[in-house]
């Protein structure tokens, strides 16, 4: 039974289409996450919302809108996706904001 | 800016040698500093974690070093094995920040 589930593992799409990757973690943690690793696998933090509300929006551009909907997922959605935008995205869980983090397998974002 | 500094880019060991891996930080509010490992494809997995309480924990063949007045701690990996070839991210908490990474590759 998979700890922190994201859908959908690849994601190919055009510029200017709105996507959406969900997750969901059945750890029963508090803290969930939002993590962007680009080419040079830099592990950028992106949002983090702790029991529904959002606690960390990292200087990222408002077309990336978090959602949670409770406590065990946090979906992304991204507005007008640019070629900047591909990426590998991580979703990540903890039961606090400092002890360790359990991640998504990644959903690999391509924007042609 | 990044928060936490890690070095060297890219490592490459034989066989049965010590692979170092380097970090630094500046935000004396972290108090948890764990260690990832990331095989292609696969999402970050916790390998060694450790709180400033302590100057040193060890975990098999990993080792982490924690020097608080320095603010710098490091990754040992004694008898590094061509399965350890992997990349190696330090990390800050609270609200985990990442250093760049380190490529390891053990050469048999």
């Amino acid at each position: 039974d998979t700890a922190v589930s994201q859908t959908p593992k690849y994601l190919v799409t055009q510029m200017g289409n709105d996507k959406s990757i969900k997750c969901e973690q059945n750890l029963g943690h508090d803290t969930m996450y939002w993590y962007k690793q680009d080419s040079k696998k830099f592990l950028k933090i992106m949002f983090s919302y702790n029991n529904k509300e959002l606690i960390i929006n990292e200087t990222v551009p408002n077309r990336f809108s978090p959602k949670s909907p409770d406590k065990a997922h946090l979906n992304l959605h991204i507005n007008s996706l640019e070629l900047g935008d591909s990426a590998v995205y991580f979703c990540a869980s903890s039961q606090t904001t400092n002890e360790k983090l359990f991640f998504g397998s990644g959903t690999q974002l391509s924007v042609l | 800016q990044q928060q936490v500094k890690q070095s060297p880019q890219s490592l490459i060991v034989q066989k049965g040698g010590i692979s170092i891996i380097n970090c630094a930080y500046e935000n004396t509010a972290f108090d948890y500093f764990p260690w990832y490992q990331q095989f292609p494809g696969k999402g970050p997995a916790l390998l060694i974690a450790i709180r400033p309480d302590v100057s040193e924990k060890k975990e098999g063949r990993f080792t982490i070093s924690f020097n608080k007045s320095a603010k710098q701690f490091s990754l040992h990996i004694m008898d590094s094995q061509p399965g350890d070839s992997a990349t190696y991210f330090c990390a800050a908490s609270p609200f985990m920040r990442f250093g760049a990474g380190t490529r390891l590759t053990v050469k048999p």
